[in-house]
């Protein structure tokens, strides 16, 4: 069985801060992705990596930036946090691209206060 | 401008009956979709998909159906069981370079 896995369930942060969103696989996926899903916003990419050390940029990037050093491993990164980045964040992994099926992790609430 | 659309956010069905959930977009650069399915406080999980050069897909329960000249595809549960109460989310991609959510449609399965 495919398991990602994200660093926590709930966060609760203050305006400012930077804020790190872990996110592994462990099925040697060679895509990694990252949603928000917002109430009447469905989900939205952030940012995708289809290598090491590769990245892309999603629909919504701003305000966030991401990391990829190790194959497995994922990060999002929010260099300042700001209330509206209040959301469920959604890691996923797939073996190639956009149309293989992806599998995603539980998901992250941050709350930004 | 929203280019995967799913304009009904909730939907009830009786268990027992079939359930149609609809969605439509527009790029026609698409040429592939997804289904999925999300329950509270867990990821969402793949469903079925379809090909842009197929019209239909089955999948024991789930058959999705894709229209290209309407830029149109649903999703059929038959028959619908409590365990498909579910927020189910279409997603189109184009392949190389994007995929896109709709924003979801809740399914509720009356007893």
């Amino acid at each position: 069985d495919v398991k990602v896995t994200q660093s926590s369930r709930y966060l609760v942060k203050r305006t400012g801060e930077k804020v790190f969103l872990e996110c592994v696989q462990d099925m040697d996926h060679e895509n990694m992705f990252w949603y928000r899903q917002d109430p009447g916003l469905g989900l939205r990419l952030i940012y995708f990596s289809y290598d090491v050390k590769m990245k892309e940029k999603g629909d919504i990037p701003e305000g966030y930036s991401v990391s990829r050093e190790k194959k497995e491993r994922f990060s999002l990164i929010l260099e300042s946090a700001s209330t509206n980045q209040t959301s469920m964040y959604l890691c996923a992994s797939s073996v190639t691209g956009f149309t293989d099926t992806q599998y995603f992790g539980p998901g992250t609430r941050l709350t930004v206060l | 401008d929203q280019q995967v659309k799913q304009n009904s956010p909730s939907l009830s069905v009786q268990e027992g009956r079939i359930s149609i959930l609809n969605c439509d977009y527009t790029n026609s650069m698409f040429d592939y979709f997804l289904w999925y399915k999300k329950y509270p406080a867990e990821g969402p999980t793949f469903l079925i998909s379809i090909s842009s050069i197929k019209d239909k897909n089955e999948d024991g329960r789930f058959t999705v159906f894709l229209n290209k000249s309407a830029k149109h595809l649903s999703l059929h549960i038959v028959p619908s069981q409590p365990g498909d109460s579910a927020v189910y989310f279409c997603a189109a991609s184009d392949r190389d370079d994007k995929i896109i959510f709709g924003k979801g449609t809740r399914l509720h399965i009356l007893p």
